[in-house]
């Protein structure tokens, strides 16, 4: 089966910039997630979809970060506007449905703010 | 916050040499899972574990869960160079069943 896939593999952007990123799940899979991983750190959750219905949303920085699923297939997530502390890996990961499944993810994009 | 916290930090061995990480928590768990991160990729499954469950083998990886210490261990025998990669666990914990990750074990694999 096809993986996840995100796009774009790397980014770079000055503060105060918007950047966007797209992830498109495993067929089938009901659940998407978006973590940030910061070098040196496990990932962390931001938002959690079932379907294309938000779950849990409580670690999503709202003021600057949004997130949406539509169709609940693909999802972008965006920064708007960026901060130096926003640098990081930003994963997409995707299960089958909700509760306990192995989460299946993507390679990530890599975003670099200036 | 971070749940499980990962030990060592980082791992040095030789191939064919066995390699264990250890992952230790703070509260009361449902599951246990394991994960691989190799340089500039995503997170692979390699095992999950549920509270009532204390050992589980897939290959070469073994996994213990003791509750009562509230910690983990994931041994990989023979290790081989393609090991060579983060390891991280993570915990869920209450009704969300969310997995929350630790900092994770950097393993090299010397050939």
């Amino acid at each position: 089966e096809a993986g996840v896939a995100q796009s774009p593999r790397y980014k770079i952007i000055e503060k105060r910039q918007s950047v966007a990123f797209w992830c498109n799940p495993i067929s089938g899979h009901a659940t998407l997630y978006w973590y940030q991983q910061i070098l040196g750190q496990g990932p962390k959750l931001l938002i959690q979809f079932q379907n294309n219905g938000v779950v849990d949303d409580s670690q999503l920085p709202k003021d600057r970060f949004s997130a949406e699923r539509l169709k609940g297939v693909d999802s972008t997530l965006k920064i708007q506007p960026a901060k130096l502390e926003d640098s990081a890996v930003y994963l997409c990961a995707s299960s089958l449905g909700p509760g306990i499944q192995p989460q299946h993810f993507g390679d990530g994009t890599r975003l670099s703010i200036l | 916050s971070q749940q499980g916290e990962e030990d060592p930090q980082a791992l040095s061995i030789q191939e064919g040499e066995n390699a264990t990480m250890n992952c230790s928590y703070k509260t009361s768990i449902n599951n246990l899972q394991w994960y691989r991160q190799n340089s500039g990729r995503g997170l692979v499954h390699l095992i999950l574990i549920r509270s009532n469950e204390r050992e589980k083998h897939s290959g070469r990886l073994r996994v213990t869960l003791d509750t009562s210490k509230k910690s983990s261990s994931l041994l990989i025998t023979a290790s081989r160079a393609a090991d060579t990669a983060s390891y991280f666990c993570a915990t869920d914990a209450g009704g969300s069943y969310i997995p929350t990750f630790g900092r994770g074990t950097s393993l090299i694999v010397h050939p």
